[in-house]
């Protein structure tokens, strides 16, 4: 079975501190794993996924096999930032959600 | 390209009623899957396609019935509503049933009383 886990519900932090979103998995084969966001009336969309090892919008994530970790980050917050980010597992012909984490980013 | 569209954007329905929450997508996207959204659940799968003619069923499945007749659309059927339902619900393809990038439509917000 295939599950992601995001700690957090809520992360509040202030315009230019340093962000670390969360996100653990649990899948027996190679994890292929994405974050997605979704800001407020605007629909789901992806930001980054692990293969591609980018950087959006000055996010970054890697994948960490040993810790099974996928943990989504920024250097330093901006308001524009403050969405619900899912972090989500490839399985075989379906994704798997996390909860998912509301960062709400204050001046 | 309008990519996903979804309608109708709200519906409220009494418990017992039937109703089809539409889905297209114009991108020839293979793969297509609905989720639920519920507060403090995240999204959950519903049922997926790989493709016109073939259904899966995801991790929340009962109540919901869909079908796949073209690459287009992808309708999801509530058989007898139940306040359990009440949920944002949205569509999403992509290219490929290897979920690359999944695109979302903008979501039906329904209430069933």
């Amino acid at each position: 079975a295939q599950r992601v886990t995001q700690p957090e519900k809520l992360l509040s932090v202030f315009k230019g501190a340093p962000v670390e979103l969360k996100c653990n998995y649990s899948y027996s084969g190679s994890p292929e794993l994405f974050w997605y966001v979704q800001y407020s009336r605007q629909r789901l969309q992806l930001l980054l996924r692990h293969i591609s090892r980018e950087s959006i919008k000055g996010f970054t994530a890697d994948l960490n096999k040993g810790e099974t970790s996928f943990h989504l980050k920024k250097p330093f917050a901006q308001e524009e930032d403050s969405a619900m980010y899912y972090c989500a597992l490839r399985g075989y012909s379906t994704l798997t959600f996390g909860k998912g984490t509301m960062l709400l980013v204050s001046p | 390209n309008a990519g996903v569209t979804q309608t109708p954007k709200f519906q409220v329905l009494k418990t017992g009623q039937s109703m089809t929450l539409q889905c297209a997508q114009d991108m020839n996207h293979e793969y297509m899957s609905w989720y639920r959204q519920d507060p403090g659940m995240g999204l959950r799968l519903i049922h997926y396609s790989v493709g016109a003619g073939i259904t899966d069923q995801g991790e929340v499945p009962n109540g919901y019935n869909v079908s796949r007749s073209t690459t287009e659309d992808f309708p999801l059927r509530l058989l007898s509503a139940a306040p359990s339902q009440t949920s944002v619900y949205f569509c999403a393809s992509s290219r490929t049933g290897n979920n690359e990038k999944l695109f979302f439509g903008s979501g039906t917000q329904l209430s069933v009383l």
